[in-house]
């Protein structure tokens, strides 16, 4: 069964710091990852897409990182603002363009 | 403008009553999808539509139904809701064109089932 899992569940940092987050999926064949941010009460956008062939992408202060191999991703922030408190979702496209949710990774960031 | 709308943006409705949940593009892609979130849960399919002419069924179809009237407009309809429907709603689009499969996300309707 075609599985993504994101750790940990929940974070709370104080401004300024980074922190990394996780992302361990199952999906087969594998398309693309996609990581998501979703503010509260709003709908998830897109942050950044990682296909087969790539192993470090950034946007910004957003990193994100990407073996094929041993299925992992991970994003990393690097001086975090208040402004990035919300949910990060990871997901994943495998056959058939079709798209596997993890339960995300809520970020609060403190003053 | 939003690209993807929603409406309504909040509802409280009784139990058996009958919902529907509209949603609106202007993004002219081909795929529309219905998503249910529920608190610490990760988004669910519920129904997702390729063209006007293809309906297919998520994951969490029970209890939901939708329509396609026309490539911009994806209905999803409660024919007797239930308390446990209560949750964040969530429509989104696709295009085909590109193929990486980015979602583009309305801002959501929060029913709440009493």
């Amino acid at each position: 069964k075609n599985q993504v899992e994101q750790s940990p569940q929940s974070l709370i940092i104080l401004e300024g710091k980074n922190c990394t987050l996780q992302c361990n999926y199952t999906v087969s064949p594998f398309s693309n990852l996609r990581w998501y941010k979703q503010d509260t009460g709003r709908g998830p956008v897109s942050l950044t897409i990682m296909t087969f062939s790539e192993n470090t992408k950034s946007n910004g202060r957003y990193t994100a990182t990407l073996d094929a191999d041993t299925k992992q991703s991970s994003l990393h922030i690097t001086a975090s603002q208040l402004s990035d408190s919300a949910s990060y979702i990871c997901v994943v496209t495998g056959a058939g363009n079709m798209l596997t949710f993890g339960g995300g990774t809520r970020l609060m960031v403190k003053p | 403008d939003a690209d993807v709308t929603q409406t309504p943006r909040n509802r409280i409705t009784k139990t058996g009553k009958r919902i529907m949940l509209e949603c609106s593009q202007t993004k002219g892609h081909d795929r529309m999808y219905w998503y249910r979130q529920d608190p610490g849960l990760g988004l669910r399919l519920i129904y997702y539509s390729f063209d006007v002419k293809d309906i297919n069924k998520g994951e969490i179809s029970d209890g939901y139904s939708v329509s396609r009237q026309a490539q911009a407009k994806f209905s999803l309809s409660l024919e007797s809701a239930i308390p446990n429907q209560t949750a964040l709603y969530f429509c989104a689009t696709s295009s085909i064109r590109g193929n990486t499969g980015e979602l583009f996300f309305g801002e959501g309707s929060r029913l709440t089932v009493l």
